[in-house]
Formats: C-alpha cells, structure tokens, sequence
C-alpha cells in the first residue's frame, strides 16, 4: 500500500528562523514527489515538483530536496514570515497508465510567531 | 486568467440526501481531480476525468460519482449522504499536456456538512 509520512505533525517556530519539514514515502512505480502550502479555509498551492532525476528544486524561501534512494523528501524554509503559517502537505505520485495517481501525506502545520 | 472556481462553497444536507458539486477549470486546461480532505483522513483522491472519460478513481465507494462535461466542467455527485461524507471538496484542474511535472491548480473547495 501506498503511503507518505510527514513529521513533525506541528511545528511553532519564530518570524526570521529557519525550519526543515520532512517526508518519507512508499509508493511505487514512483513518479514524482510535491510540496504544497495550504492556508486555512483555502485550497492548496504548488510549491515545488521533483521528479526522480531532480534532488533538489527552490522556489524563493522553500527549497526541496528529494533523496530517491532513501526515499526521502524535506523542504526547508528560509527566513520564515507570518506569512508561511500554513500547512505543508508532501503529495507522492505513482505512475498509472497515462496519469498519475497521487498520495498525500497528513501534513505539517507550521505556526510562526512574531 | 480567472482560477479554478468551485459552486457552492458552502452545502448543508442531511443524511440520505444527495449532492452535486460543480467545478469550473482554469480555461484551457482539460484534466480535473477531486479530492476529499477531512481532519481524520487528510486529502484523498476521489477520481480524475480527462476529456470527459474518467481516467483513474481513488478508493471511495459507488455513492461517489463524478462526469466532466465537453466544455471541461466537472461535476460530482454523492449519493445516499452519510454523517463521514462531511468535509472540504477539491478540484483541481491541470493542462492537457503529458509529463510527471504537470502542474495542478485547486479551487477554495466546497464545504459540506452532512446533518
């Protein structure tokens, strides 16, 4: 069975520090792994996309890097802000014919005080 | 360009009700998903129709349905409401174009709450 594992479950870090949220997984054919932030009453929004050849992709503050061996993803948040209080949620891909079929994990709330 | 848009965005029913959500994609884009999202269970995936055929189904009973229409519009519908159906409804639409790193895009959800 297909599974995403994310921790820490919830996270209250300080405005301007760092923190790194993990990912492991157990999915097959694997295909490709994403991060998604979701704010409160709000769909969810497409941080980075990695595919097996990629180890580590940046979109301004969020990096991901993904080991493919270890099976295992971590995005790293720089100089937090307020605005990052959200939920971080790894979504995993398998290969499914000509789709793809994705599985989520239950997500990091991240809280960043002032 | 207008984003995915979701009607209603807030649904009350009572048990052995039906339902019918409706998602409007991004224009141009002709793959929709839905996705259930609950506290207990986190996001799921329900299905996913590609013009107008539904290409893959997660693993939801019969009492979830789901057609997309030509214009790309998509629709679900949950039959025989139970109180375990409450929770946000996703859509997300995507462009047509193949590869792993097709990008999805989600509406705000419909909100239902079954009573």
């Amino acid at each position: 069975k297909n599974q995403v594992e994310q921790s820490p479950q919830s996270l209250i870090i300080l405005e301007g520090k760092n923190c790194t949220l993990q990912c492991n997984y157990t999915v097959s054919p694997f295909s490709n792994l994403r991060w998604y932030k979701q704010d409160t009453g709000r769909g969810p929004v497409s941080l980075t996309i990695m595919t097996f050849s990629e180890n580590t992709k940046s979109n301004g503050r969020y990096t991901a890097t993904l080991d493919a061996d270890t099976k295992q993803s971590s995005l790293h948040i720089t100089a937090s802000q307020l605005s990052d209080s959200a939920s971080y949620i790894c979504v995993v891909s398998a290969r499914s014919g000509g789709s793809y079929i994705p599985t989520f994990g239950r997500g990091t709330s991240l809280i960043v005080h002032p | 360009k207008a984003g995915v848009t979701q009607t209603p965005r807030y649904l009350i029913k009572t048990r052995g009700q039906q339902v019918t959500l409706s998602c409007s994609p991004i224009s141009g884009h002709r793959s929709v998903s839905w996705y259930q999202q609950t506290p207990g269970q986190g996001l799921q995936f329900l299905f996913e129709y590609f013009s107008e055929t539904q290409r893959n189904k997660g693993n939801f009973p019969g009492r979830f349905s789901g057609r997309q229409f030509s214009n790309s519009r998509s629709e679900m519908n949950v039959s025989t409401l139970e109180l375990g159906d409450s929770a946000l409804y996703l859509c997300a639409s995507s462009l047509p174009v193949g590869g792993a790193k097709n990008e999805q895009f989600f509406g705000p959800g419909t909100r239902l709450t079954v009573l």
